[in-house]
């Protein structure tokens, strides 16, 4: 199906532990996002890619790694998950360019992590 | 710096009464403006979006925004509120000389009360 999915939906995890969230889009889009949503803070970026192995930082990418080898994925990785990175986390593609090119952002379904 | 601003973290309206969400921005050059809704558990989902031309843009399920320079603001109406409408509704801007990054505000949970 053409689109942009997340997985997990869910994720329980433990303190210190690596985990590693996956999005993967079919548009090829250009850009790809990533942001939380926390409660009074909305959403927040953590890294946004313009195109396969460009990355950068977002306001809160600390914590945060992410890598994009084929522009369908953009995996996030937290090293060593902590009780303040409980979150959903949002992919989000864009393309800006070319006859595809449009201004929204498409989103994924989220990503509910919990670190215990 | 905040580039948009939610005025109201929550707002409740009767069933078909007005539904009125506030947003304003920042920005020193014209914005793109958008409103996304979210449905629970779900991901956000474009309403409407201005970029050039129109300042009076419709949007999908009867919600409309207008862009005001003067005012720098984007707020979303909508003439009559439906139960369905029951979601948290997300303005965000793209301030054009920054690159493509999207700025959220923080988001405002509308409730319809029957």
């Amino acid at each position: 199906d053409a689109g942009i999915t997340q997985s997990p939906r869910y994720k329980i995890t433990e303190t210190g532990r690596q985990v590693t969230l996956m999005c993967h889009q079919t548009w090829s889009h250009s850009y790809m996002f990533w942001y939380r949503q926390d409660l009074g803070h909305g959403l927040r970026l953590i890294y946004y890619s313009a195109a396969a192995d460009i990355t950068d930082k977002g306001e809160v990418p600390d914590g945060y790694v992410v890598s994009r080898s084929k522009t369908e994925n953009f995996p996030l990785t937290l090293e060593s998950a902590t009780r303040s990175q409980t979150s959903v986390y949002f992919c989000a593609s864009r393309e800006t360019k070319g006859a595809r090119g449009q201004h929204e952002a498409f989103f994924g379904q989220g990503t509910r992590l919990t670190v215990v | 710096a905040q580039s948009v601003t939610q005025l109201g973290s929550h707002v409740s309206v009767s069933e078909g009464a007005l539904v009125l969400l506030r947003c304003n921005y920042s920005s020193s050059v014209p914005p793109y403006l958008f409103w996304y809704v979210q449905y629970p558990n779900q991901g956000l989902q474009l309403l409407l979006k201005y970029t050039t031309g129109a300042t009076l843009v419709k949007g999908i399920n009867g919600f409309e925004a207008e862009f005001k320079k003067s005012e720098t603001s984007f707020h979303l109406t909508k003439p009559s509120a439906h139960m369905s409408d029951a979601a948290e509704y997300f303005c965000a801007v793209i301030i054009t000389n920054t690159g493509n990054q999207f700025y959220f505000g923080t988001g405002t949970s509308l409730t319809v009360i029957p």
